[in-house]
């Protein structure tokens, strides 16, 4: 079966740095995505991990360790429009992308 | 390039009613999925088509859901007849590539909500 993890909810102060954490048990392994949602809205790509080690693009980074089934992304420089819903999900056996619940990210003046 | 379309954004029907969502993916991307997404969760894959075959429906519930994509472009997705907790967003997304690795499109959804 899939068994993807995150919390629920996290707050931070704009100017700070958020790091979300996903842990999965999956069968089959053929990348971890993040996606960002803002409410009433679609998902939208934010990064890809199939490798081990850090991905970064710009004030967003992404870090994969397959063999502690562990990734996490980190949020420089908080702005309020990061305000949103942070979606992990793995992409397992038959190319089956399956997601977590979703961490929403509040982020305060 | 145009994104995915999706129609109607919203959608209210009575318990036992029938209702149908439409999709029109990115223009050449030959993969498409339907997500349900319950409020407060992420989405749940219903549904993935490659070209007009199914890919993958095995979290589709087949007594009241069903979903087709003709001519492997246009998908349609129904519920009949609706239940009180398929109220949820779903969300029609596309990809270029069948494994998905170049990151799946999302359409806007279409909310619906089962009175």
């Amino acid at each position: 079966g899939q068994n993807i993890d995150q919390p629920t909810e996290m707050t931070a102060t704009e100017g700070a740095i958020v790091q979300i954490n996903c842990t999965y048990q999956t069968s089959g392994f053929n990348g971890l995505f993040w996606y960002q949602q803002h409410a009433g809205e679609a998902p939208t790509f934010l990064s890809y991990n199939v490798l081990d080690g850090l991905e970064e693009k710009g004030r967003f980074s992404s870090f994969l360790s397959r063999s502690k089934g562990y990734s996490y992304l980190l949020l420089k420089e908080l702005q309020m429009k990061d305000s949103a819903s942070y979606l992990c999900a793995v992409l397992g056996a038959g190319n089956k992308l399956t997601f977590g619940g979703g961490t929403r990210v509040l982020v305060k003046p | 390039e145009a994104g995915v379309a999706q129609s109607p954004r919203y959608k209210i029907i009575e318990k036992r009613q029938s209702v149908a969502f439409w999709c029109n993916p990115i223009s050449g991307h030959a993969t498409l999925y339907w997500y349900q997404q319950i409020l407060g969760q992420g989405p749940k894959l219903l549904i993935q088509f490659q070209n007009n075959g199914v890919v993958d429906d095995s979290q589709l519930p087949k007594d009241r859901f069903s979903a087709e994509r003709l001519k492997g472009v246009d998908s349609t997705l129904k519920i009949q007849p609706a239940k009180l907790e398929d109220s949820a967003v779903y969300l029609c997304a596309s990809s270029l590539d069948p494994q998905g690795i170049y990151g799946y499109t999302f359409g806007s959804g279409t909310r619906l909500t089962v009175v």
